[in-house]
Parts: structure tokens; sequence; C-alpha cells
């Protein structure tokens, strides 16, 4: 069955570095497109990123542009997110999801925090 | 930009009773790039229905979805216990690429 699963969030800094993982299973990794999309605490779902299958493609919302980094290893099946430069504004759990047009297997999510 | 909006934000209802949620866009969204899911607390959200009418895997028929253009609307045809959580349109298409709706709570009355 499909799996993803998240790591990496935390506590940081404001102005700090975090890099999300997302190890998938259960599926042909390198065949599908993967997005990247967070939750504040107590607000709705915020679309964040995506990926094409090769890397070649990637789209990101405009609040993340050039601070955050999709990308992927379709060697070891994974996904990462690297953030840098980030605020208050970024602290939610980010979820790592299956394709981009429809979000059809979704990870636990892993929660960041930024703080001081 | 497209922007999604749920109403009602909150309902109020029993088990057993019909339930349909209403999702407008502020432009057309193709029917082929609109999505509903369900998320309970705590829990990542699960797709139910894509391109618009289509149940996703595993699904349970009292689901269903419907509309085109602008006004969509998601069915649950009997609540069940287990159906009290939030619900949430997608669409996808013009930048931001991917949309969310604000998302509709369905609660124990």
């Amino acid at each position: 069955q499909v799996q993803l699963v998240e790591s990496g969030g935390g506590l940081v800094k404001p102005g700090g570095s975090l890099r999300l993982s997302c190890a998938a299973s259960g599926f042909t990794f390198s065949d599908y497109y993967m997005s990247w999309i967070r939750q504040a605490p107590g607000k709705g779902l915020e679309w964040v990123s995506y990926i094409s299958s090769s890397g070649s493609i990637i789209f990101y919302t405009d609040s993340v542009k050039g601070r955050f980094t999709i990308s992927r290893d379709n060697a070891k099946n994974s996904l990462f997110l690297q953030m840098n430069s980030l605020r208050a504004e970024d602290t939610a759990v980010y979820y790592c999801a299956k394709d981009y047009t429809v979000l059809d297997y979704w990870g636990q999510g892993t929660l960041v925090t930024v703080s001081s | 930009e497209i922007v999604l909006t749920q109403s009602p934000g909150t309902l109020s209802l029993s088990p057993g009773e019909r339930v349909t949620l209403s999702c407008r866009a502020s432009q057309s969204v193709s029917s082929s790039y609109l999505a509903w899911y369900q998320q309970k607390p705590g829990q990542a959200p699960r797709l139910l229905i894509y391109d618009a009418s289509s149940r996703a895997t595993g699904i349970p028929d009292r689901f269903s979805g419907s509309g085109s253009g602008t006004d969509f609307t998601l069915t649950i045809s009997r609540l069940e216990p287990e159906d009290f959580a939030v619900y949430y349109c997608q669409q996808f298409g013009s930048s931001p690429r991917v949309t969310f709706g604000q998302g509709t709570k369905v609660e124990v009355k």
C-alpha cells in the first residue's frame, strides 16, 4: 500500500533553515509528481510546491518563492523541501502528497515551528 | 487567482441527516481538476472525490460530488458518526497552481 512518511520538522528560530524529507513506498515513485502542502495551527490547507516526476518542472506558491526549494531523489524514493529564511508565518504541519492535480495519498505530516 | 469559497463554515447536524456542502470558485474550474477531501482532528486529509464526481478508492457511496464551472457540491446522503470532520474542496489550474477552500466543519448537533 502507498506510504508517505515525513521527517525533519522541529523548532527553528526566525531566519533559520530546515530540511524536510518524505520517504515514499508502495508505488513507483519515479512515475509521479509529488507535492508539499502545509497547515498552520487551527487553519486550513495551503499548497506549497510540487515537482514533476523527473524534477524538471517545479512550481511554488508566491509566499515561499526564493526561500524554499523542492527536490527529489528517485533512486531513494524520497522527496525533500529545503526551507531557508524561515518566518513565524511558516509555522505549520507540512504534508507531502502523491501527485499534484489530485492529491490522492498524504503522509501524516511533520510540524515546523518558527519561534525565537 | 482562483479563490474557492466554501459554505457554510460550520454545519451542526445529527447522524442520519443528509448533508450538502458548497464550493464556489471565483472563476470557472475544469471539472477534471476539482476534488474534495475529509480531515479529522490530528489526521492528514483523505481524498474523497476527484474529477468533481468520481469517488476515490474505498470511499463509501453515501459520498457524492457534482457540479461544473464555478459551483460544486459534496453530498453525504446519510451522515454516519465517522463523517463528522472538516471538508475541503481543491482545484488545480491557474496560478496559484493549487488552491483549497477554507473548509466546512460538520459537527454533531
